[in-house]
């Protein structure tokens, strides 16, 4: 199985402040029909998780633009230029390449 | 409004069954692949399953293959996931998402204690 490694996994950050949450993998994630299926997910306390960004880099509808994502093969790293209160919960990169999925542990965005 | 709704959790005793239920609103579920996520308490999130948009392949989590089934009914734009033979481990909250989790449902607890 593709184990994903995440860091840090508790990441205490000053509203204002970028955050930077890092996700590797055990093999690489690109796949034979061209795309790599790494995806970030935000869950805030209580609530569902949501898919902040699709394979690597792709913001969804309605995602800020101060979420970005980048990366390649291995290694994949999801950017917030500037935290803001609504982004304290728990952030996932998940590997849809390889059988079976898998998560990262999760990182825990909290405000210092 | 896309919209996915789960149902059918509950307390169930070790070696038990359950069958959930997702019922997708707002979007065409035969035209995606669908997906069962786990979250323990207080724990990360866990691919349980998938199946593909005409049912023909499903692949699951090595903890649940030959206990767990996930199967689809498009015709009625719901997805299942039939639990059979329960263990504790098995207590979380079970959500159904669209393919690599592009929608979520609320998720549905299901607890194994006796």
């Amino acid at each position: 199985d593709v184990v994903m490694t995440q860091s840090p996994l508790s990441l205490p950050v000053t509203l204002g402040q970028p955050a930077s949450i890092s996700c590797r993998s055990s093999q690489s994630l690109a796949h034979s029909d061209g795309n790599t299926y790494l995806h970030w997910f935000q869950q805030r306390p209580g609530q569902s998780p949501r898919r902040l960004i699709y394979r690597v880099s792709n913001r969804e509808s309605g995602v800020p633009d101060r979420f970005s994502g980048s990366g390649s093969g291995t290694d994949f790293t999801l950017k917030i230029s500037r935290v803001e209160a609504e982004d304290v919960g728990a952030y996932y990169c998940m590997q849809g390449t390889h059988w079976p999925w898998t998560f990262g542990q999760g990182t825990k965005v909290e405000i210092k | 409004e896309v919209q996915l709704v789960e149902s059918g959790g509950g307390l169930v005793q070790p070696g038990g069954s359950l069958r959930l239920s997702c019922a997708a609103s707002g979007l065409t579920l035969s035209t995606y692949w669908m997906t069962w996520v786990r979250q323990a308490p207080g724990k990360g999130l866990e691919w349980v399953a998938s199946i593909k948009e005409d049912g023909s392949a499903q692949y699951y989590v090595d903890s649940v293959t030959g206990r767990f089934t996930i199967s689809r009914d498009n015709a009625k734009n719901s997805l299942y996931l039939q639990m059979n033979s329960l263990r504790a481990e098995d207590t979380a909250v079970y959500y159904c998402a669209r393919g690599r989790g592009g929608v979520w449902g609320q998720g549905t607890t299901v607890t194994v204690s006796s």
